[in-house]
């Protein structure tokens, strides 16, 4: 079975603040792909980025960037200098090759100008 | 390019009755999604359709809620008769490859929001 934590619920900062988001996965696949998305105001998710199992190499886009440690079974999410734009709810996602996607229960981010 | 379009963005209705939510996906996307999403969590799904064919309904409370795709476009996801857990955000979502050969990302259109009295 799979299984998608998010253990922060709700996170505030301040802007130009750097926050970072959780996220835990479990799965007995050895290979699988991790997303995250990302959930404005107005409904739509939307995609971000996808993580191949056998890829733990950082990647950084602009002011995102992610971490995938295998060995703890995370995919960590960092918004450096936050801006209020980037207040959202933020969903981890983990998918097997073949088969549905799981999603974490998510993390509100709130940036305060 | 036109997102994933849903109709209508927000519904009320009492139990019982009944309610009727479409989706057209991005054009040439051959799979669509219906998700639910509750208050305060994350989407689960419903139902997986690839063209006009039921991929994956293991989620779907087959009792009350059905769902269409019958030209492999546009979808429609029926519940008869609504009951108030149903009250939910309905997403739905497409995807141009097939899941289970998909490493790609899904395209989720805004939503419709069910509230049941």
């Amino acid at each position: 079975a799979q299984k998608v934590t998010q253990a922060q619920t709700e996170i505030s900062v301040v802007e130009k603040e750097d926050v970072t988001l959780d996220c835990v996965y479990e799965t007995r696949d050895t290979t699988y792909y991790l997303f995250w998305y990302k959930q404005p105001p107005s409904g739509e998710l939307v995609f971000l980025i996808r993580r191949n199992s056998f890829d733990e190499q950082n990647e950084i886009s602009g002011r995102y960037s992610w971490n995938f440690q295998k060995s703890t079974s995370s995919f960590n999410f960092t918004i450096t200098a936050s801006q209020v734009v980037d207040s959202a709810v933020y969903f981890c996602a983990l998918k097997p090759p073949a088969g549905k996607s799981t999603f974490g229960d998510g993390t509100t981010l709130t940036v305060k100008p | 390019e036109a997102g994933v379009a849903q109709s209508p963005r927000y519904k009320i209705i009492e139990k019982r009755q009944s309610v009727a939510f479409w989706c057209n996906p991005i054009s040439g996307h051959a799979t669509l999604y219906w998700y639910q999403q509750i208050l305060g969590q994350g989407p689960k799904l419903l139902i997986q359709f690839q063209n006009n064919g039921v991929v994956d309904d293991s989620q779907l409370p087959k009792d009350r809620f059905s769902a269409e795709r019958l030209k492999g476009v546009d979808s429609t996801l029926k519940i008869q008769p609504a009951k108030l857990e149903d009250s939910a955000v309905y997403l739905c979502a497409s995807s141009l490859v097939p899941s289970t050969t998909n490493t790609g990302e899904l395209f989720f259109g805004e939503g419709s929001r069910l509230t049941v009295l």
